[in-house]
């Protein structure tokens, strides 16, 4: 397996601009994790599926972040508008119906200007 | 979820054996300790998970005192590339229909040196 996929692994983008991260988690697993970390900050939950569902997004910064899990292969997490302080690495990862393990994607660094 | 204390950073010579205390005093009868490590611009990787009794895995052992309130990550023969950040985390283990939600702290930092 390829393990957690995440692309772009890098993005710049202007503030005002749309900014879409996208996850592929491992084959099979059924619980999916967005996390931002951050120099300040450290690593935070941003939100977490189960079974496509949302079940946790008390981690969303504001309204300008959303995210999608259309099906059991596919994540989008969604920046609109983006700002310099959302600047941080997006990490993505799965795990398993059972599993105690997650496993993280590359991770994709964010720079806003 | 139980908090956890961590020293902030640690030095390891090459070869020995790396030990990271972590404190967590208030943890319930239910929560698991999880030890996951970041390389340097790396996604975070599970090492180690316990409840009650010690754990060994193929990266590291796990001590957890009796009564539960600290535990130590046993790095048995650290090498340069075991440098990273530790984060010990407490969390109880939702039923597998819901998975679970890491805390992560600000971990150890861990130098291991030639």
């Amino acid at each position: 397996d390829a393990g957690v996929i995440q692309s772009p692994r890098h993005e710049v983008t202007e503030m005002g601009q749309e900014v879409t991260l996208r996850c592929k988690p491992i084959s099979g697993h059924n619980s999916l994790f967005w996390y931002r970390q951050t120099m300040m900050r450290g690593l935070e939950l941003l939100i977490y599926f189960n079974n496509n569902v949302p079940i946790d997004d008390s981690g969303m910064p504001e309204d300008r972040f959303s995210a999608k899990m259309p099906n059991a292969s596919f994540s989008t997490l969604k920046i609109q508008p983006s700002e310099p302080r959302d600047s941080a690495v997006y990490f993505c990862a799965s795990s398993g119906q059972g599993g105690h393990e997650q496993y993280f994607g590359p991770g994709t660094r964010l720079t806003v200007t | 979820d139980a908090k956890t204390t961590q020293p902030p950073s640690m030095d390891c010579a090459e070869g020995r054996a790396a030990n990271l205390p972590c404190n967590h005093s208030t943890i319930s009868g239910n929560e698991y300790v999880y030890w996951y490590r970041q390389i340097h611009s790396q996604g975070p990787q599970y090492i180690i998970h316990g409840l009650k009794n010690n754990e060994t895995n193929e990266m590291a052992s796990l001590i957890i005192t009796e009564d539960r309130k600290s535990s130590t990550l046993i790095l048995p023969h650290a090498t340069l590339r075991d440098t990273a950040v530790y984060y010990c985390i407490v969390r109880v283990a939702l039923n597998s229909n819901s998975g679970y939600a890491l805390n992560f702290g600000k971990g150890t930092s861990l130098l291991v040196t030639p």
